[in-house]
């Protein structure tokens, strides 16, 4: 199994501010994804981590808004840029095992912008 | 892109009664298929899961289906008792193939009723 640390776990934002959410991984793992969670709602995947490139970014996400790095095999960092109310949500850092396809979370970091 | 629906979105139980959640998927490509469960406040984690050779398998008192030709999954709880209380989240992916990515349904909020 994976452990993955995330952090912040929450914060409180000014509208129009960036914040940068950094997720570590105790093992390594091949695959990095970052998904949002809104309140009472399903998780909704914004982009895949690829180590040394560029994120993949799925329907609705861009680069400019949610800028991604993967350094190395178990460290990634998404960051909201930018941020409205309308960011406000949590976002889960997770990591698949690879001999399982298990995927692992991190406990989510919950983003307020007033 | 793939696309899951869930149902239903809300299930209520008396303990000791069984729970049924359902799930179709859309792509021929998924061969995984996973369940999580998300407790209030924390982060989801990974149940049972069932792959694409396999019709049916069973973990005590929580068992997956899965009918590949009509792209229908379910997930059987039986005897529930008040800690089943959760969301759950039906995914498929086409692991260990592709892109490996992680599709999540719309969420069931299970309430097992003491």
């Amino acid at each position: 199994s994976a452990v993955i640390s995330q952090k912040p776990s929450r914060d409180i934002c000014q509208r129009g501010t960036s914040l940068t959410i950094q997720c570590q991984v105790d093992s390594q793992v091949t695959m990095m994804f970052w998904y949002r969670q809104q309140p009472g709602q399903s998780l909704t995947l914004i982009a895949t981590a690829n180590q040394g490139s560029e994120a993949t970014y799925e329907s609705g996400f861009v680069i400019d808004k949610f800028p991604i790095s993967r350094p190395n095999l178990t460290f990634s960092t998404l960051t909201v840029s930018n941020m409205s109310p309308e960011d406000s949500s949590i976002y889960l850092c997770s990591a698949l095992a690879a001999n399982t396809g298990e995927l692992f979370f991190g406990e989510g970091s919950r983003l307020t912008v007033l | 892109g793939e696309n899951v629906e869930q149902h239903p979105s809300t299930l209520s139980v008396q303990e000791g009664d069984s729970a049924v959640i359902k799930c179709t998927y859309s792509d021929s490509a998924s061969n995984y298929f996973p369940w999580y469960k998300q407790e209030l406040g924390k982060r989801p984690q990974l149940i049972i899961d069932i792959r694409s050779n396999v019709g049916e398998k069973k973990d005590q008192r929580i068992a997956v289906t899965l009918n590949k030709t009509a792209k229908h999954f379910s997930l059987h709880i039986t005897e529930t008792q008040p800690e089943d209380s959760a969301v759950y989240f039906c995914a498929a992916s086409d692991y260990p193939g592709g892109y490996q990515k992680v599709t999540f349904g719309t969420g069931t909020k299970l309430q097992v009723i003491p």
